[in-house]
């Protein structure tokens, strides 16, 4: 069955980094574009990113472009988003989710990225 | 972006009751190639969110056929035939034709 696991979360000061990594089994990974969703607390969805199959593509949310990127090994079956330059407005939960028809058809469990010195 | 606006945000129902959640886009969702990619998510009480709906009417495999869409062009429906307590939780629309957004979300809780 598809399985997502999302890594990498943590405590992180306003303009640190941090790396998620995701994952995939279950199906074959290098078939499908992938997608960071995240949803900060209490509060509803929003979608970060998505990447191309062959990592041809990437597209960004305006609130992170330019300070996030997203990357895929296909080889590991694993999909990554490099944060940088994050803010307290970043503190979310971090759902790695696989795109089916145009929208994320399997979620991982999320990863907690919280901001705050 | 497209803005996705959901009604009503909260919703009490009786078990066994029927229950309908409506979802409006700012922009049409019809793609290029036809179809419509308007999806509905189920977000139950600490889990991550589940398709349950995708391209405005197809149930997605071990989605309860109590769970129906409809709608085309700006206005759409989720609609629960009998509510059971498993359906607790936060439905979200949210269309892929565009840049990807949701809606606000709509409760469900049991009267």
């Amino acid at each position: 069955q598809v399985q997502l696991v999302e890594s990498g979360g943590g405590l992180v000061k306003p303009g640190g980094s941090l790396r998620l990594s995701c994952a995939a089994s279950g199906f074959t990974f290098s078939d499908y574009y992938m997608s960071w969703i995240r949803q900060a607390p209490g509060k509803g969805l929003e979608w970060v990113s998505y990447i191309s199959t062959s990592s041809s593509y990437t597209n960004y949310a305006d609130s992170v472009k330019g300070r996030f990127t997203i990357s895929r090994d296909d080889a590991k079956n694993s999909l990554y988003l490099q944060m940088n330059s994050l803010r307290a407005e970043d503190t979310a939960v971090y759902y790695c989710a696989r795109r089916g028809e145009l929208s994320p058809d399997f979620w991982g469990q999320g990863t907690l990225v919280t901001v705050s010195s | 972006d497209v803005v996705m606006t959901q009604s009503p945000l909260f919703l009490p129902v009786t078990l066994g009751q029927p229950a309908s959640i409506s979802c409006r886009s700012s922009q049409s969702l019809v793609y290029s190639d036809g179809n419509t990619y308007l999806n509905w998510f189920q977000q139950r009480p600490g889990q991550s969110p589940r398709r349950l709906i995708y391209k405005v009417s197809n149930r997605d495999s071990g989605v309860p056929d109590r769970f129906s869409g409809s709608g085309s062009g700006t206005g759409f429906t989720l609609k629960i035939s009998r509510v059971e307590a498993e359906d607790v939780g936060v439905y979200y629309c949210m269309q892929g034709t565009h840049w990807p957004t949701f809606g606000q979300g709509t409760r469900l809780e049991i009267k």
